[in-house]
């Protein structure tokens, strides 16, 4: 039960390059979220996709881009990697956040990105 | 608008001492809280909800809605309980439609010493 699958789980770019981080759930979940980890900073929510179909900013969307390929996959992008971008993404998965209910999201391992 | 304190980035106890993780917020509706936990290196894991009302690892967390806190307590620490610790909340955020947000705090790094 693999539950929350991101890749790569460590990525090294230079700065302008751009990469595509992958994450794919296999609980069925409706809703996917993209965030990235600072030290001193939590976790802070770049997009997020309440459904197949829809995607909605975050908190701290800017430089990125995001697709809900479908029910199990959300990708985030990085078109121009910038050295502010170096952090640990995160991607999470929940029920549904238009369930009527406040459902825990489940988390993958994390990527490591370092932007030179 | 929501939002989650949580007053202490670094907490240093020894083994055996009692715990407590602080976590107050700020929402003007009915919150749902979470803690979570992350051990060095991994991923981010759901500890313990509040209207679960349980205890996880020895772990426990009562909301207070009168002080908007929800403190995590264990009366005795064990060195595998250092780790990151994220309170968060989830609560409704309206845009367009009815969507419920999840809010982190900052994190309280928590180190056990033998």
């Amino acid at each position: 039960n693999a539950g929350v699958t991101q890749t790569p789980k460590f990525q090294v770019l230079k700065t302008g390059q751009s990469m595509t981080l992958q994450c794919a759930q296999d609980m069925n979940h409706n809703s996917m979220y993209w965030y990235r980890q600072d030290p001193g900073m939590g976790l802070r929510l770049i997009y997020y996709s309440a459904s197949e179909g829809t995607t909605d900013k975050g908190e701290v969307p800017n430089g990125y881009n995001v697709s809900r390929l479908n029910k199990r996959e959300f990708s985030l992008r990085l078109e121009s990697a910038a050295p502010s971008q170096t952090s640990v993404y995160f991607c999470a998965s929940s029920e549904g956040i238009r369930t009527g209910s406040n459902q825990p999201q489940h988390f993958g391992d994390g990527t490591r990105l370092s932007i030179l | 608008a929501q939002r989650v304190t949580q007053p202490e980035k670094l907490l240093s106890v020894f083994k055996g001492a009692p715990v407590e993780l602080k976590c107050n917020y700020s929402y003007s509706g009915s919150p749902e809280l979470f803690w979570y936990v992350q051990y060095s290196r991994q991923r981010l894991q759901l500890l313990l909800r509040h209207i679960s009302r349980e205890s996880i690892k020895g772990f426990t967390a009562d909301l207070n809605k009168g002080e908007t806190s929800f403190h995590l307590k264990k009366p005795f620490a064990q060195e595998e309980d250092s780790a990151m610790y994220y309170c968060a909340l989830s609560g409704l955020e309206w845009s367009g439609g009815s969507n419920y947000k999840l809010t982190f705090g900052k994190g309280t790094l928590l180190t056990v010493n033998p």
